[in-house]
């Protein structure tokens, strides 16, 4: 059965602190991993795409890296407004194009 | 660009009552899919339309949910007759051309009494 699992649950952090997000998964085939924001009250705004092992996406203070088992996103000196739910979601090989599976996300809280 | 959007964004009903979700796409995106995220779970696929046929459903929880898009365009979530496990907030998306990055509307949260 396939997996996505996101750790930590929650993390705080101070303005500035850079930290890292965990995605493992265990899947037949990958097809594609994705990151997605999630702020109170809003649906998840994507943030990125990561297709094969050793690729790396970019965006401002966010990172995301891809493995054979798990991805990560890094936060580098983050700010306030980075405070979300992160979510990380794959789509596998044996599902329909377009279904994804979620993992159940990281709360992180930036304090100034 | 207009966003996803979904109405109502709250709702409360009685269990055993009927009540429907609609959700309407980016204009000119021909996929359209539905998941929803029951309290401490995570987000769960329901369906996916390409124009007005479904792709896949097998998400659907059971017969008492039905999803239609007519002509293409939005789409309801019906839900006949509504239990208390139905609780929970229904996110629709829609893309442009398969899977590339696809826009979450805001969700509708409903709560079944």
């Amino acid at each position: 059965e396939d997996q996505v699992t996101q750790s930590p649950e929650a993390l705080r952090l101070q303005e500035g602190e850079s930290s890292s997000l965990n995605c493992s998964y265990t899947v037949s085939g990958l097809r594609g991993l994705f990151w997605y924001r999630q702020d109170p009250g809003k649906g998840p705004e994507f943030l990125f795409t990561l297709y094969s092992a050793g690729e790396e996406k970019e965006k401002e203070r966010l990172k995301a890296t891809l493995t054979k088992k798990e991805s990560f996103l890094h936060i580098t000196a983050p700010k306030p407004e980075d405070s979300a739910t992160y979510l990380c979601a794959v789509q596998t090989t044996t599902d329909s194009w377009g279904k994804l599976q979620f993992g159940a996300g990281t709360q992180v809280v930036v304090t100034p | 660009e207009a966003g996803v959007t979904q109405f109502p964004s709250h709702s409360v009903i009685e269990k055993g009552q009927t009540v429907t979700l609609r959700c309407d796409p980016i204009s000119g995106h021909d996929n359209l899919y539905w998941y929803r995220r029951v309290m401490g779970k995570e987000i769960k696929f329901l369906l996916h339309f390409v124009k007005e046929s479904k792709q896949d459903e097998s998400g659907m929880p059971n017969n008492r949910f039905l999803a239609e898009r007519t002509g293409g365009t939005y789409s309801t979530l019906k839900v006949q007759p509504a239990e208390l496990e139905d609780s929970g907030v229904y996110f629709c998306a829609s893309s442009q051309q398969g899977y590339y990055g696809y826009t979450f509307g805001s969700g509708t949260r409903l709560t079944v009494v």
